[in-house]
């Protein structure tokens, strides 16, 4: 079974501030596709990043990075000098190929971010 | 481009009552999916079909029926809604089983059903 696990709940911090939001996976497939999605208060999902299991090198967007270490079964996400537009529940996602063509997606809880003016 | 499309995006329902959420999606994609969100949970998957004319249940499938009507469209009915069934349901779509499939789902914006 695969098990994505957001010990944050809720963060807050000031504008400008750099904040990391954590994620720890299990599984065990050899295989797999790690995800972030952004869920603005509007309400919808927005697709952040998506990593395969045999790329480890990290990645930066902009003001966002992400860092994945598979030692310690980690994808954690980073923004740097933060905005109040970056409020927003964070999920962290696991996929996995569940047969048939289909995959499955398992979401971590997710994390509540609130950047204060 | 509409993407995935759900139908309605707000609903109150009394318990005991029935009702259908609606999913298209145009992206000739395989595979859908049916999720819930509720406060501190994160998105659980309710049910899934993998391709036209298969389904099969995921983490939360009691008290929901589903159809995959056509490659397009896949509905998620609940017979006798009940207060625990309120919460915020999301349908996705992904490609399937294709070459460089990675797994990407994509989303609907989401239906709020609220069951008195």
């Amino acid at each position: 079974a695969q098990k994505v696990t957001q010990a944050q709940t809720e963060i807050s911090v000031v504008e400008k501030e750099d904040v990391t939001l954590d994620c720890v996976y299990e599984t065990r497939d050899t295989t797999y596709y790690l995800f972030w999605y952004k869920q603005p208060p509007s309400g919808e999902l927005v697709f952040l990043i998506r990593r395969n299991s045999f790329d480890e090198q990290n990645e930066i967007s902009g003001r966002y990075s992400w860092n994945f270490q598979k030692s310690t079964s980690s994808f954690n996400f980073t923004i740097t000098a933060s905005q109040v537009v970056d409020s927003a529940v964070y999920f962290c996602a696991l996929s996995v190929y569940s047969g048939a063509g289909s995959y499955q997606l398992t979401f971590g809880k997710g994390t509540k971010l609130s950047v204060i003016p | 481009n509409a993407g995935v499309t759900q139908t309605p995006k707000f609903q109150v329902l009394k318990t005991g009552q029935s009702m259908t959420l609606q999913c298209a999606q145009d992206m000739n994609h395989n595979s859908m999916y049916w999720y819930r969100q509720d406060p501190g949970m994160g998105l659980r998957l309710i049910y899934y079909s993998a391709s036209e004319g298969t389904t099969d249940k995921g983490e939360v499938p009691n008290g929901y029926n589903v159809s995959r009507l056509n490659k397009r469209e896949f509905s998620l009915r609940l017979e006798s809604a009940a207060p625990s069934q309120t919460s915020v349901y999301f349908c996705a779509s992904s490609p399937g089983l294709v070459p460089r499939n990675t797994g990407e789902l994509f989303f609907g914006e989401g239906s709020r059903l609220t069951v008195l």
